[in-house]
């Protein structure tokens, strides 16, 4: 497996609670991703990181929020969590485009 | 907007026997188009990349072909194992210039012994 971590592994919250997920990589990749999976939407993307500072909106950006002040670590923040927030999220890097992507083994996150 | 479709329903194969998946994609014009394996709990793992300008890609039991005429892929396990058993996911990226993927929602493989 490439050396991907994330943190916690599982979550339980309630809603209106602030959230961050973490997304640790010892393989010094520039693409960091957040992806959601949700059964019936599969992998959608939430935000994603071209460098250190460098981050940019997916599909389904709202309501997160991302910083990236290394290059091994990239946090995903949920200010306030809400229900439709539950979900199994996945961080995933890369080294440059078109480079295949390596995954994380997943955060399951239950807002109640 | 873009839309990519893989079958809903399970695939249920005899072992020994060709697996075939196909991914569809609409209002869009990838650049290449990559296969993953996920297994349950697991994070997606990476099987194969393909082109535009290639037509057929292969590894090991494993091929995918890319029609982007008809904007399809086509992704066959050659003699299937149950260790083959997993759900498959399409994901086309490079449209517009950058890197990212869009997946579809997966394919099951259920290989019977």
């Amino acid at each position: 497996d490439a050396g991907i971590t994330q943190s916690p592994r599982h979550k339980v919250t309630e809603t209106g609670t602030p959230v961050t997920l973490r997304c640790h990589q010892t393989e010094n990749h520039r693409y960091m991703y957040w992806y959601r999976q949700d059964p019936g939407h599969g992998l959608r993307l939430i935000h994603y990181s071209y460098g250190v500072k460098d981050t940019d909106k997916g599909e389904v950006s709202d309501g997160y929020s991302v910083s990236r002040s290394k290059t091994e670590d990239f946090l995903l923040t949920l200010e306030s969590a809400t229900s439709s927030q539950t979900s199994v999220y996945f961080c995933a890097i890369s080294g440059g485009a078109a480079d295949t992507q390596y995954f994380g083994p997943g955060t399951r996150l239950t807002v109640l | 907007s873009q839309k990519i479709e893989q079958n809903s329903e399970a695939l249920n194969i005899q072992e020994g026997k060709t697996a075939t998946l196909t991914c569809n994609y609409t209002n869009y014009s990838p650049a290449y188009l990559q296969w993953y394996r996920q297994d349950p709990g697991r994070g997606p793992v990476f099987l194969l990349l393909i082109r535009e300008n290639e037509k057929e890609k292969r590894k090991e039991r494993l091929k995918v072909t890319f029609d982007t005429t008809l904007k399809q892929s086509l992704f066959h396990i050659t003699a299937s194992q149950p260790a083959d058993s997993a759900t498959y996911l399409c994901a086309p990226g490079g449209a517009y210039g950058n890197n990212r993927l869009a997946f579809g929602k997966g394919n099951q493989v259920v290989v019977i012994p």
